[in-house]
């Protein structure tokens, strides 16, 4: 079983909707990460949090507004969004500090935008 | 600049036999870390092996290895003894600096079909 779980596993939603991704890490992580997984484009870091600080926006539209309210939890609010947000959402935990530490990732959220 | 390159986009192997999986990378920071992840029809990332910039001996884990060629900038994934379950997607990805949270980079992926 995986210790990085996400909700929904499929979502579909129009346009003018308001919807929420949830994460959620067993693992005792300090940093969390949500990651856009487009066809035919390599998987691209959105947000970046680091002890429930948020240290990364890599140029998200404001469509897309994240929360952290605790190092276990991660949440995507999402509204107003365009068809060309419909892909696969990723969510990642790792230990945080020097050295290695791989990524775990959840299963996604394969979201469709009507 | 692509800072991840996999120039296979996808690649056919027989049962059994052995694949290479290219992978290139691109960066001006000594210390940095290569991983590979697997990506079945299902969606989740598996972590498969990981190389760190420093380290002086090629990664394995069990039948995956990692032909580093940090001279030439590359992470080659090799998988020994492929099974029909190694069918999938397979990401390169690498981590600049080693401090503090992660920005991993991931290339384009290649998929990997094992035919009986």
């Amino acid at each position: 079983e995986t210790g990085v779980t996400q909700t929904p596993r499929h979502l579909v939603m129009g346009m003018t909707n308001k919807k929420s991704l949830k994460c959620e890490q067993h693992l005792g992580h300090n940093a969390m990460y949500w990651y856009k997984q487009s066809a035919k484009k390599p998987l691209e870091l959105m947000f970046v949090y680091n002890f429930k600080e948020q240290t990364e926006n890599n140029s998200v539209p404001s469509r897309f507004s994240p929360e952290c309210p605790n190092s276990s939890h991660l949440f995507l609010h999402l509204h107003t969004l365009q068809p060309e947000d419909s892909a696969l959402y990723l969510c990642a935990s790792s230990p945080s500090g020097e050295g290695r530490y791989e990524q775990y990732f959840g299963p996604g959220t394969r979201l469709t935008v009507t | 600049a692509q800072k991840i390159t996999q120039t296979q986009p996808g690649m056919f192997v027989q049962e059994k036999e052995a694949v290479t999986l290219d992978c290139t990378y691109d960066t001006s920071d000594p210390s940095y870390g290569l991983f590979w992840y697997k990506q079945p029809s299902s969606g989740e990332m598996i972590f498969l092996i990981y190389q760190g910039s420093y380290d002086q001996q090629n990664a394995t884990e069990g039948r995956y290895s990692l032909n580093f060629q940090k001279a030439r900038k590359s992470a080659n994934l090799v998988i020994s003894a492929s099974q029909l379950g190694d069918s999938a997607m397979y990401f390169c990805a690498m981590r600049e600096g080693l401090q503090g949270a992660q920005k991993l980079v991931f290339g384009q992926g290649t998929r990997l079909t094992i035919n009986p």
